[in-house]
């Protein structure tokens, strides 16, 4: 079976200091992944999306970018965090998005920047 | 612009009792909808979904109506357990986009 694996669970970073999520999914081939940010009380906001090794698409203009190396690692990075980085991010897969089969989320990382 | 509303930030139900979580959408180009399931610190979770073709579909004690003309999708959980309390996200997109649109979701309470 599929699995997701997104580290780490929390973390509390000093504003200008440098970002790195990782994300790895497990038991399945070329998949789409993705990065979303849920803010306080709000829905998932789509950051990026990725398709295959080094396709990125950004979403939204920010602070933050995304690499994919290899076929299921994706990381979220950023040089600077801002304060208005903070919040619960949330990497997901899943297969050919052109069909019917949702998004699988793994289990987010809280970032707090101090 | 946010394409999927969920108007209910909350909702306390009786352990037993059903549960109706409602969803509006806009975006006359969804033809697929999603309920996802989270508890505090973890990633949501799938539960259920219906493509346009259908106006209902069931899975155990869940069952998703799609209302296509009036652009709104309900979930009921019947009956509502403790292990029900989480946050339900709904969510949409158009089979030709990979984008999911979320709504902001609502709180789900059962009591004993």
């Amino acid at each position: 079976s599929q699995t997701i694996h997104q580290w780490p669970a929390t973390l509390v970073q000093p504003v200008g200091s440098p970002l790195s999520l990782e994300c790895t999914v497990e038991g399945t081939s070329n998949p789409n992944l993705y990065w979303y940010r849920q803010a306080a009380g709000r829905g998932l906001q789509l950051l990026f999306y990725s398709v295959g090794i080094g396709q990125i698409s950004s979403e939204v203009p920010q602070n933050l970018s995304a690499s994919r190396p290899q076929d299921r690692q994706f990381i979220l990075s950023s040089k600077k965090l801002l304060l208005s980085d903070s919040g619960f991010y949330l990497c997901a897969w899943s297969v050919v998005w052109g069909h019917n089969q949702p998004q699988h989320f793994g289990d987010g990382t809280r970032l707090s920047i101090l | 612009d946010q394409q999927v509303k969920q108007n209910s930030p909350s909702l306390s139900v009786q352990e037993g009792r059903i549960s109706i979580l409602n969803c509006d959408y806009t975006n006359s180009m969804f033809d697929y909808f999603l309920w996802y399931k989270k508890y505090p610190a973890e990633g949501p979770t799938f539960l259920i979904s219906i493509s346009s073709i259908k106006d209902k579909n069931e899975d155990g004690r869940f069952t998703v109506f799609l209302n296509k003309s009036a652009k709104h999708l309900s979930l009921h959980i019947v009956p509502s357990q403790p292990g029900d309390s989480a946050v339900y996200f709904c969510a949409a997109r158009s089979s030709n986009d990979y984008k999911l649109s979320f709504g902001a979701g609502t709180t789900v309470t059962v009591r004993a």
